[in-house]
């Protein structure tokens, strides 16, 4: 089991924000790492979607955003799409590992 | 255009050696580290350990070490993951990812910025 926590599913309605945490110790978020976001569509391989903790890449839409504090990072999806249903997964560093770790993983799904 | 293009598909009895590759493309191979990662049959991303090709420089997830060996060859922009005895337990599909480099402006760790398609490893009687 991952020491960064996300909820197993989170859904919503097209048009509708939903949020997705990411929970950690003071060993890796509340240490001050940076969190990144991925987002893995089914079958395919992840994709950066948020990095230093609120930064989109070119390309990644503006309905996309992150933000941290203290030992937890969250996702924000605002004006859900069909096209967002996916698999989305926070990265930080954690210091009892020596390394880097992947959260849980969140099963987004759009009703 | 950044591009890690990993090797094929690979069926494998318990027991046996493997080693998988991913090439990269488009940029400085010996500048950047490159992660591997685990994704078992519907289960969540697992961080395997890291690589800089450069001097080979390797680092692994305590969950791994001495499970797997991480190596890279330079002259030819690949880095490996290799097994020397396969369980039914390494089914899994591994994806390669580079680590962006010491241009990332914030805190550690930096992100994986490019990532290959991944090589689905199914190991079985």
């Amino acid at each position: 089991q991952s020491v960064l926590t996300q909820p197993p599913s989170v859904s919503g309605a097209p048009g509708q924000r939903v949020t997705i945490s990411c929970t950690g110790s003071s060993s890796n978020i509340g240490a001050g790492y940076d969190v990144h976001w991925y987002q893995q569509l089914l079958g395919t391989a992840p994709k950066l979607l948020i990095y230093g903790n609120s930064n989109r890449p070119s390309g990644v839409p503006d309905r996309f955003s992150g933000s941290k504090s203290g030992t937890s990072a969250s996702l924000a999806i605002t004006g859900l799409q069909a096209e967002d249903e996916a698999d989305y997964y926070c990265q930080s560093n954690d210091s009892s590992l020596s390394g880097s770790v992947f959260g849980t993983g969140t099963k987004v799904t759009v009703l | 255009e950044v591009q890690l293009v990993q090797s094929g598909a690979e069926v494998k009895k318990p027991g046996e050696s493997l080693k998988i590759s991913c090439k990269g493309s488009g940029y400085s191979f010996t500048s950047y580290w490159i992660a591997w990662v685990r994704q078992m049959p519907g289960k969540g991303l697992e961080w395997m350990g890291i690589i800089y090709p450069g001097d080979s420089d390797t680092r692994y997830s305590p969950s791994f070490q001495g499970q797997v060996t991480i190596s890279a060859d330079k002259s030819i922009s690949t880095a490996y993951l290799q097994w020397s005895t396969l369980k039914a337990s390494d089914t899994a599909v591994y994806y390669c990812a580079r680590q962006r480099g010491v241009d990332y402006p914030g805190n550690f760790p930096p992100p994986l910025d490019y990532w290959g398609q991944g090589t689905l490893v199914t190991v079985s009687s």
